[in-house]
């Protein structure tokens, strides 16, 4: 089955510097990518995703990439502010019995933005 | 983005007895839910797939007698923790999907509940 790893499990930045979070999977049929931010004792809301048809996808500070060939794929945030401070995980699934399969999470990143 | 509401967000329970979880889809029809359990600081672990009208699938290691999965309208499923112990105590997040289309790939979660078994 997919398997998903996640990098680093911890990442402390100062206030504007760039983050950047990364994922392999290891199901090369996986074609979806969802990135979603998880705040203390919330439930995780998607904040990105991208598909295996597009290379990359940006929503204003945030942005998405995926390089299929090495299975990996990266979520990148610019100009970091402490309310962007929370767990983030990544997650693939695939095309699978005529709809999309279920949702692989990975173990995922404690972000924290240092004012 | 649609709406899934969990209930109850929070449940203390005594060990030995059973407690049932409601995730409904507020604004959506959802052909399939997903019940994950999250420990402290942890990833969300995928429990069981539930599918309306059918049976659930469960995912190895996942006790399908102690973790029952009912999912039987389109707009509500439920989680029973049976003969509940403390080991059990954790947080249950269930998730919808408004349909099998290509288009409708983003998952909606709930609130989550925290369920401590005393």
């Amino acid at each position: 089955g997919e398997n998903v790893e996640q990098h680093p499990s911890t990442l402390s930045v100062q206030e504007g510097d760039s983050a950047v979070i990364k994922c392999t999977y290891s199901d090369s049929a996986s074609n979806y990518f969802p990135w979603y931010k998880q705040e203390l004792g919330k439930r995780p809301q998607l904040i990105i995703d991208i598909r295996s048809n597009v290379g990359e996808k940006k929503d204003q500070r945030i942005a998405v990439t995926l390089n299929k060939t090495a299975k990996h794929f990266s979520l990148h945030i610019t100009e970091t502010q402490p309310e962007d401070s929370a767990v983030y995980f990544c997650a693939a699934s695939r095309w699978y019995g005529g709809s999309q399969g279920n949702l692989i999470f990975g173990k995922g990143t404690k972000l924290s933005v240092k004012p | 983005g649609a709406v899934v509401s969990q209930h109850p967000s929070w449940v203390i329970c005594k060990s030995g007895t059973s407690v049932k979880i409601e995730c409904r889809s507020l604004d959506f029809q959802a052909t399939t839910m997903f019940w994950y359990r999250q420990f402290p600081k942890q990833s969300l672990m995928l429990m069981a797939t539930s599918n309306e009208g059918s049976k659930a699938t469960y995912e190895q290691g996942v006790e399908k007698d102690k973790f029952l999965i009912n999912h039987a309208s389109l707009t509500l499923s439920t989680l029973t923790v049976t003969s509940a112990h403390p080991e059990d105590s954790s947080f249950y997040i269930c998730s919808a999907r408004q349909g099998a289309f290509v288009g409708n790939t983003e998952a909606f979660f709930g609130q989550g509940t925290r369920l401590t078994v005393v």
